[in-house]
């Protein structure tokens, strides 16, 4: 079936150093996508979001970008801090009260 | 900053018995989902619930699984007969009714532990 997907399970960067975390996702319906972090022991915490008829949205230290050609989604961190230390998933839905599709996440290692 | 919470932090029971789990969803939504993660895996989506009924559920959410919105604050999952595969941690997430947003809230999760 049709699924959002990880490239990378584990990235690992220097405090300070940009991180970039891939997702893949396969459903061209997809029509919403959302990037959340989860600290240990801790809920899905809401990082960003972007619809499908927009290329790059940018937050606080935070940018998403994506690319419906090759169907592939990105969390760009920049100055990544200790805190940012956590697994990221990226999500998809289609339509307004549907189902979150998770991808199978990304741990972000922040060494000092 | 509203918050989804929920309750039990974490519930440890024995195989064959039932558990609800508890959840506060954010005051002003309308969207109530369910979801679990399985130690290591990533976020399931079991079931959603809008104007008082089920609107969408997947096929982990069978028979032994219900919600129910029993005042206008909770909003719970009952497993009737636990199984020991049901061990996981259980989301509980609300979204409001703007058609501006489709961000779904998470709470802090209900660890589940089937003995």
């Amino acid at each position: 079936g049709e699924s959002v997907g990880l490239h990378l399970p584990t990235l690992s960067v220097q405090e300070g150093d940009n991180s970039i975390i891939n997702c893949a996702y396969s459903n061209s319906a997809s029509d919403y996508f959302i990037w959340y972090k989860q600290e240990s022991g801790k809920g899905p915490q809401f990082i960003i979001d972007i619809r499908s008829n927009m290329d790059k949205r940018q937050g606080q230290r935070v940018t998403v970008l994506l690319n419906k050609t090759v169907k592939h989604l990105s969390l760009q961190i920049a100055a990544t801090q200790p805190g940012d230390s956590a697994v990221y998933f990226c999500a998809d839905h289609t339509g307004t009260a549907s189902k979150l599709t998770f991808g199978t996440g990304t741990r972000l290692q922040v060494t000092l | 900053e509203p918050e989804v919470t929920q309750t039990p932090s974490h519930q440890v029971t024995q195989m064959g018995q039932e558990v609800i789990l508890r959840c506060v969803p954010i005051s002003n939504h309308l969207y109530f989902y369910w979801y679990r993660q399985i130690l290591g895996q990533k976020v399931e989506f079991l079931v959603s619930f809008y104007n008082n009924e089920i609107s969408e559920k997947s096929e982990i959410f069978d028979d032994q699984f219900s919600v129910e919105r029993p005042d206008g604050s909770n909003f719970t999952l009952k497993i009737r007969s636990t199984k020991l595969e049901d061990s996981a941690m259980y989301f509980c997430a609300s979204k409001g009714a703007e058609t501006s947003t489709d961000t779904q809230y998470f709470g802090p999760g209900t660890r589940l532990t089937v003995l």
